[in-house]
């Protein structure tokens, strides 16, 4: 099973570009890369995920590097909302997500 | 997207009782659902694979016999935790996975706050 590794955390100003890194340097060929958040005390929310091209949808694109070793997520305009922690997952097996500990994401005015 | 929804988000209960939990898919049709809990501070841990129908699969370390799930219908999963004890206070978080034509996504519920007096 591929893991992940992620920054523990990271900080950005309202209105600029959120860029969060993410290392999946053990991901194999049918792996997919998936992002959550979660906001404290909510249940994870699903942002986006992709195989090995680019994704972009309402919320975030997604960069995934050609060797597929890593991938970044960006949130385009940063707001104080998405302050919260977000998880880089490569989901294994057939089904199971496996959280690790995510990157912290502090959005500050 | 879709939608999870989880019932209730929060109990209050004594040691020694049984406490449910219902997860539903909203919007769609769920023939997995999965079961989270998280501690204080940590990450989400996965304790189990809920299959419509059949009998649901645990991960190592929790105990199938104190986490009873059943998947009796493709939009609703429970877990119930029997005998609680303190120790078992958490939050539980239920995800139902969503295969479509065109998307194969897991969703997550609220959360349900469990507090063991």
């Amino acid at each position: 099973d591929a893991k992940t590794t992620q920054p523990t955390s990271m900080d950005c100003a309202e209105g600029r570009a959120a860029n969060l890194p993410c290392n999946h340097s053990t991901i194999s060929g049918n792996e997919y890369v998936y992002w959550y958040r979660q906001i404290h005390s909510q249940g994870p929310q699903y942002i986006i995920h992709g195989l090995k091209n680019n994704e972009t949808n309402e919320m975030a694109s997604l960069i995934i590097t050609e060797d597929r070793k890593s991938s970044t997520l960006i949130l385009p305009h940063a707001t104080l909302r998405d302050t919260a922690v977000y998880y880089c997952i490569v989901r294994w097996d057939t089904d199971k997500l496996i959280f690790g500990t995510g990157t912290r994401l502090q959005v500050f005015p | 997207g879709a939608v999870v929804s989880q019932h209730p988000s929060r109990v209050i209960c004594k040691s020694g009782t049984s406490v449910k939990i219902e997860c539903r898919s909203l919007d769609f049709q769920a023939t997995t659902m999965f079961w989270y809990r998280q501690f204080p501070k940590q990450s989400l841990m996965l304790m189990a694979t809920s299959n419509e129908g059949s009998k649901a699969t645990y991960e190592q370390g929790v105990e199938k016999d104190k986490f009873l799930i059943n998947h009796a219908s493709l939009t609703l999963s429970t877990l119930t935790v029997t005998s609680a004890h303190p120790e078992d206070s958490s939050f539980y978080i239920c995800s139902a996975r969503d295969q479509g034509v065109s998307t194969d996504t897991q969703y997550f519920g609220p959360g349900t706050r469990l507090t063991v007096l």
